[in-house]
């Protein structure tokens, strides 16, 4: 079964950029999609297809999919920003295709 | 504005059945999918499977086979998905998504508010 690896937690001062890994085998030729969750509330798509953002969305979340990695950037950090962020792909190589998120990162905003 | 709103927090025995629904509202409900993700308390987010509001097709997670049952009413745009044999381990919020399309699982936007499914003896 394929398998989707976050860093449990990253942590980041305001202004700065955050970057979230999402690892994969060969990740590269999939689509990856991330969400946003704060607490209490429900995901939020940031980014998919691996760097399209959906309208409301700040420039300000970007993403990119390579070889084994998948990252999530978010450019000059807000209080606002912070959450768990997911990661998410379609896996179509098993028998049973089915949908596989990451385990999530919490993203503090020092 | 594209919405989908969930019906409310539900309290069950173990070994009970539940069933959650999710309205639309705002789009062409056919022309899409819906997926359902829960999340237990604490945990990570997964998926539990997916119906085509087209054409009825679904695909379950496989360790929910058996169990789920997801089905539509085009009529009132109206998704459910149906959990049966309920466990301790079942406790979690539950989630309907809307897919990008209606022929496949892709990604999901927007989200229900969610339901919280407590099981509990």
């Amino acid at each position: 079964s394929y398998v989707l690896t976050q860093p449990p937690s990253v942590s980041v001062a305001p202004g700065q950029t955050a970057r979230i890994t999402c690892g994969g085998n060969n990740i590269g030729s999939k689509s990856v999609h991330w969400y946003q969750q704060k607490p209490g509330q429900a995901p939020v798509l940031v980014v998919y297809d691996d760097s399209d953002r959906p309208s409301g969305i700040p420039e300000r979340f970007s993403g990119s999919n390579s070889g084994n990695t998948a990252t999530l950037t978010i450019s000059r950090v807000e209080a606002g920003d912070e959450a768990d962020y997911y990661c998410q792909v379609w896996d179509s190589s098993s028998d049973h295709p089915h949908v596989v998120f990451g385990g999530g990162t919490k993203l503090t905003v020092l | 504005q594209v919405q989908l709103v969930q019906s409310g927090a539900e309290v069950k025995k173990p070994g009970a059945s539940v069933k959650v629904s999710c309205k639309a509202s705002g789009y062409t409900f056919t022309s899409y999918g819906i997926s359902w993700v829960r999340q237990a308390p604490g945990q990570g987010l997964e998926w539990m499977g997916w119906i085509s509001a087209y054409n009825g097709n679904t695909n379950y997670a496989q360790k929910l086979q058996g169990r789920v049952t997801m089905t539509t009413d085009t009529s009132t745009s109206t998704a459910y998905m149906e959990l049966r044999s309920l466990r301790s381990d079942d406790t979690a919020v539950y989630y309907c998504a809307r897919d990008r399309i209606a022929a496949a699982v892709d990604w999901f936007d927007p989200w229900g508010q969610g339901t919280l499914v407590t099981v509990s003896s």
